[in-house]
């Protein structure tokens, strides 16, 4: 069965902080990683990764792909208070367009 | 340009009720999906489209079904609500992946349905 598993569930951390969410996935027909940030709505777009070891970048968030481990991993330097938010993995397969998601993480950054 | 519109966004049933969700959207997107969203469990596709006239089953489709009768929009149905039902449900869209495998979908605001 096709499964995305993101650790930790859930993290509190303080504002300067760096953290490390973690994806892994098993999928069939596996052709990309993505990451949406989740605030109070709409999940936003974050990266999508379809290379090995070439790391993506925005800002303070980076992540990278690992095809041959089969995870990801999205870090945040310099933590704020405006990271918190839910942060979901995906992995797009097949020719539909569909993706699965993994649980979330939950990260809270204290002042 | 408003990209992908959700109504209603809040909703209260009583079990055995129904009602129609209606997503659209501006992007001339080829495919639309609707998702359910509950506490630890992320999004789970209950059905998608892949055009105008058609529609599939995702992971999640039991007491829902859904039509897309014009390219923008993608209406959800429950003919029955239970509360199982209760939940955020989100509309996405996208245009085809293709060989170079852009999955990125594009998320409406989510209607939150409580089923009493």
């Amino acid at each position: 069965e096709d499964k995305v598993v993101q650790s930790p569930l859930s993290l509190v951390v303080h504002e300067g902080d760096t953290v490390t969410l973690n994806c892994s996935y098993e999928v069939t027909n596996f052709r990309s990683l993505l990451w949406y940030k989740q605030e109070k709505k709409a999940p936003t777009f974050l990266f999508m990764l379809t290379s090995s070891g070439i790391e993506k970048k925005s800002g303070r968030l980076s992540s990278i792909l690992d095809k041959k481990e089969l995870f990801s991993i999205l870090n945040i330097t310099a933590t704020q208070t405006g990271d918190s938010a839910i942060y979901l993995c995906a992995a797009g397969y097949g020719n539909t367009g569909k993706l699965i998601f993994g649980q979330g993480t939950t990260l809270q950054v204290k002042p | 340009n408003a990209g992908v519109t959700q109504t209603p966004k809040f909703r209260v049933l009583k079990t055995g009720q129904s009602m129609t969700l209606l997503c659209a959207q501006d992007m001339n997107h080829e495919y639309m999906y609707w998702y359910r969203q509950d506490p630890g469990m992320g999004l789970r596709l209950i059905h998608y489209s892949v055009g105008e006239g058609t529609t599939a089953k995702g992971e999640v489709p039991d007491g829902y079904n859904v039509s897309r009768l014009k390219k923008q929009n993608f209406l959800l149905g429950l003919e029955s609500a239970a509360p199982s039902q209760t939940s955020v449900y989100f509309c996405a869209s996208s245009s085809p992946p293709g060989l170079a495998g852009l999955y990125e979908q594009y998320f409406g605001p989510g209607t939150r349905l409580t089923v009493t």
